[in-house]
């Protein structure tokens, strides 16, 4: 069945970095824009990053921007994040999601979503 | 603060219609399509309405959407109690060319 499993999450210390990795199934992985968005203990939705089909286009929200990279590796079916220089500001659950409907990636709804993987950044 | 606004909390009682607001501006619900996420207790989000109206498959039609100028709605219709979750809009923003989320609004049916 269509699929998306994060991995990586786990306890850093400030300033130090973690990636996290996102396994698709289930769907032709190489067709759909890919984004992250967390959620901070207790708190909203907030969007991270996107990235197109094919890698080349890559955006961020500029709390990460600088900090955080995105990446896919479309032989593998899986996305990355890149988490540098952490802040305890980060401390989330990270989820990956499928960008769907839209055609392009200003109109992407999320329409699959990962679990989630737990990322605290605390000393 | 989020870019797009929403009502902290919502309420009604089994069987009643609820209406959830999300305000936005001309950068954002004035120009692209605004999405709706369900969110259950300790679950990831689901997609509920895309492209402002659409249903994905599984939805019940009890949920509907609408958008007029830089403001968007979510209304459930025939309120069960299944529906008590946190609800967000989201649209992409323009002008800082990120997704932008509205601070959610936590649904309880009484």
């Amino acid at each position: 069945q269509v699929q998306l499993v994060e991995s990586g999450g786990g306890v850093v210390q400030p300033g130090r970095s973690l990636r996290l990795s996102c396994a698709a199934s289930g769907f032709t992985f190489s067709s759909y824009a890919m984004h992250w968005v967390r959620q901070a203990p207790g708190k909203g939705l907030e969007w991270v990053a996107v990235i197109s089909y094919d890698g080349s286009n890559k955006y961020y929200a500029d709390s990460v921007k600088g900090r955080f990279t995105i990446s896919r590796d479309n032989s593998k079916n899986t996305l990355y994040l890149q988490m540098n220089s952490l802040r305890a500001e980060d401390t989330a659950v990270y989820y990956c999601a499928r960008g769907n409907f839209g055609g392009v990636i200003v109109d992407d709804a999320f329409d699959i979503w990962g679990q989630g993987t737990m990322v605290t950044v605390s000393s | 603060q989020s870019v797009l606004t929403q009502p902290p909390s919502a309420s009604g009682t089994p069987g009643q219609r609820v209406t959830i607001s999300c305000s936005g501006s001309s950068s954002n619900i004035g120009s692209n399509t605004v999405n709706w996420y369900q969110q259950l207790p300790g679950t990831a989000p689901k997609l509920l309405i895309y492209s402002n109206n659409q249903r994905p498959s599984g939805v019940p039609d009890r949920f509907s959407g609408s958008k007029s100028g830089t403001s968007a709605s979510l209304a459930i219709s025939g309120l069960q109690s299944e529906d008590e979750a946190d609800y967000y809009c989201a649209a992409w923003d323009d002008s800082l060319n990120v997704v932008v989320f509205g601070g959610g609004t936590k649904l309880t049916v009484l």
